[in-house]
């Protein structure tokens, strides 16, 4: 079945860092999403790609779908303590598909 | 605009018993997919459905189930629980099933 490997698997940061992440796949997706969780909460989405090679802003983040639709990126410019979470990528392969893969998550701590 | 509501937000249950968990999409959203969080496994796709026809299904075993009602509200039913279904199931919604997947909280089913 389709896997996504997103890396890294965690990171500790000092505020006002900025983050960068990623996501790849062995097969392509018509769609990229990220998603940050809360412990206990559901994910909550940030940014939508929908097209290869979009480059899409949300504040301070920023998302790209790879030209090959099989990767995306996503960053987080100067941190601050409230990014803390775990951020998922996850893929939607195409037409007749409407299921969401997703990546295992990158656990992001910040350091005041 | 309400978001997606999921009930109960917890539950305990015995081996082998069952369980049924409802998701009330966002209003005029009429796909509604299923997911099952673990720690070791990640987000995995259960079963999505669209004006109550099931359009995909994951790789989980027939004791896992799901319907969609009418006003697109759905539930999902584990039948003979196992211990290993412990798990956070989480509920998404989106007006197609194609764009902007909307999570609920979630559902934290403990068997013991």
């Amino acid at each position: 079945g389709q896997q996504l490997n997103q890396s890294p698997q965690s990171m500790f940061i000092q505020e006002g860092e900025d983050v960068s992440m990623n996501c790849t796949s062995s097969s392509i997706f018509n769609t990229w999403l990220w998603y940050k969780q809360d412990p206990g909460e559901g994910p909550v989405l940030l940014i939508a790609l929908y097209k290869a090679g979009e480059l899409t802003s949300n504040g301070r983040l920023t998302a790209q779908f790879g030209i090959t639709r099989k990767d995306s990126f996503l960053n987080i410019s100067a941190s601050i303590p409230s990014d803390v979470g775990i951020y998922f990528c996850a893929g939607r392969a195409g037409a007749g598909s409407y299921q969401l893969t997703f990546g295992k998550g990158t656990k992001l701590s910040v350091i005041p | 605009k309400a978001g997606v509501t999921q009930t109960p937000r917890y539950l305990i249950k015995t081996r082998g018993q069952q369980v049924t968990l409802s998701c009330s999409p966002i209003s005029g959203h009429r796909s509604v997919s299923w997911y099952q969080q673990t720690p070791g496994q990640g987000l995995q796709f259960l079963f999505e459905y669209f004006s109550e026809t099931q359009r995909n299904k994951g790789n989980f075993p027939g004791r896992f189930s799901g319907r969609q009602f009418s006003n697109s509200r759905s539930e999902m039913n584990v039948s003979t629980l196992e211990l290993g279904d412990s798990a956070l199931y989480l509920c998404a919604s989106s007006s197609t099933g194609v764009y902007g997947y909307t999570f609920g909280s979630g559902t934290r089913l403990t068997v013991v």
